[in-house]
């Protein structure tokens, strides 16, 4: 597609529910990154993936945490027994060619997030 | 571990006027790269502009221009002419150019701009 695509725009969740969370990205692009951005923050890193290979998720905040991308396009960020805490928004971005050459061309390309709400 | 620091939390400027984001950073590497990405409310990261640490030219793209000072970890961001659309969330961002383990963007925590009619 022409952008990264993220889905839902909006999802409400009751504590203690689990939720998963999509990502489009750029047709072809090898890098893709999911950041967390709590209210009045700057986004956090949470996990990078090079084609389907996850090379970093040192920025998982818990076991509840979980993200795959099993055929080198579409990821998923699952986050299970969701908390209070847990509500941000959640940022895709995805890069043409694998860290860190891509950033000599122009940096990551972002959606524009999934906004969640633990209730 | 790197920090990015934006020590100004909102910024106000007249329409057509120049405007200055500040940003300073700490790290142990010598290569790098940094980052002025701009966050209207759509949440959409767009680049604005980025710098090479290697490279001594400050980065410019049209009414954008940074002020990259490599020994005092500064790196602040120029808006000339400043438009309406500028409105937005601002932000500083650190990357490591070493690659390996180490491949997120590490974000300052934010500047909001806002244009003055």
């Amino acid at each position: 597609g022409a952008g990264v695509s993220q889905s839902p725009r909006y999802k409400v969740a009751k504590r203690g529910q689990d939720v998963a969370l999509r990502c489009d990205p750029i047709s072809g692009h090898v890098s893709l990154f999911w950041y967390q951005q709590a209210l009045g923050q700057g986004p956090e890193f949470l996990t990078y993936f090079q084609n389907e290979a996850q090379l970093d998720k040192s920025g998982l905040p818990s076991d509840r945490f979980f993200a795959e991308r099993p055929e080198g396009s579409v990821s998923t960020l699952k986050i299970q027994r969701t908390q209070q805490e847990d509500s941000a928004v959640y940022l895709c971005a995805s890069s043409r060619t694998s860290a860190p050459s891509g950033f000599r061309q122009g940096g990551y390309t972002f959606g524009s997030g999934t906004r969640l709400t633990v209730v | 571990a790197q920090t990015v620091t934006q020590s100004q939390p909102e910024m106000s400027v007249q329409e057509a006027e120049t405007v200055t984001l500040s940003c300073t950073y700490d790290t142990s590497e010598s290569d790098y790269y940094l980052f002025w990405y701009k966050q209207p409310p759509s949440r959409q990261m767009i680049l604005v502009i980025r710098q090479e640490a290697y490279k001594q030219q400050n980065a410019t793209e049209n009414r954008f221009s940074v002020n990259f000072q490599k020994a005092a970890k500064s790196f602040s961001l120029k808006i000339s002419d400043s438009q309406l659309g500028d409105a937005a969330m601002y932000f500083c961002a650190y990357r490591t150019q070493s690659g390996g383990g180490a491949d997120g963007l590490t974000f300052g925590k934010g500047t909001h701009l806002i244009i003055q009619p």
